[in-house]
């Protein structure tokens, strides 16, 4: 059974700090990485798609970082504000699955104080 | 806009009911997946589907059924076989192209009454 481990389960930022967290999954049959964001009340919204080992993406403060043969991602937020306050999602496309048949990991929330 | 659209947003079940959960999108996706959350768990796939008239099981499909009839609906039902339903219901959609993100609805809370 794969499984998909994200950490920390939950942070708390003040606004103005910078933050990282982590989703670890099984190397072998990598395909893809996603990472979803998910504030409350509203639905799950992509941030990135990863593919390529050593890949980095980014999106205004946020940037995201993949090493596929330790299997693992950062999602970077630079300057948190009160509005990155989310539940933030990876999830695992494996070489077996077929398409958007993803493993989701548990998630990290964070919130970020004024 | 374009999007996906899930209704009920909220839906009580009684024992031995089967209720049925809502899903469109006029994205023009061709596959369509169910996930289910509980607390302190990632997201967990039920079914999916990606095309008209055929879908497979997730992780968890036992006690769910599903139809495909047209493009743009992908209906859930939670049948009676399914003996702990209180959940939060997420539909999403996709192109079915390899390493397309997934879109998502606002989700069903069922509970049980």
């Amino acid at each position: 059974i794969l499984n998909v481990e994200q950490s920390p389960q939950s942070l708390h930022v003040q606004e103005g700090d910078s933050t990282n967290f982590t989703c670890s999954f099984p190397s072998s049959n990598f395909y893809a990485l996603h990472w979803y964001r998910w504030e409350t009340a509203k639905s799950p919204e992509a941030l990135f798609v990863m593919t390529l080992n050593g890949d980095e993406k980014k999106k205004g403060r946020i940037s995201a970082t993949l090493n596929t043969k330790e299997g693992y991602s950062y999602l970077y937020i630079k300057g948190s504000q009160p509005e990155d306050s989310a539940t933030y999602l990876c999830a695992l496309l494996h070489g077996s699955s077929n398409t958007g048949k993803l493993i989701f990991g548990q998630g990290t929330t964070l919130q970020v104080k004024p | 806009d374009g999007g996906i659209t899930q209704s009920p947003k909220y839906l009580f079940r009684k024992e031995g009911q089967n209720v049925t959960l809502s899903c469109e999108q006029n994205l023009n996706h061709d596959a369509m997946y169910w996930y289910r959350q509980d607390p302190g768990q990632g997201l967990r796939l039920i079914y999916y589907s990606q095309i008209v008239n055929d879908f497979q099981k997730g992780d968890i499909a036992e006690g769910y059924s599903v139809s495909r009839e047209k493009k743009e609906s992908f209906p859930l039902t939670v049948t009676s076989a399914q003996k702990n339903p209180t959940a939060f219901y997420l539909c999403a959609s996709s192109m079915v192209r390899r390493n397309e993100k997934l879109f998502f609805g606002s989700g069903t809370q069922l509970s049980v009454l």
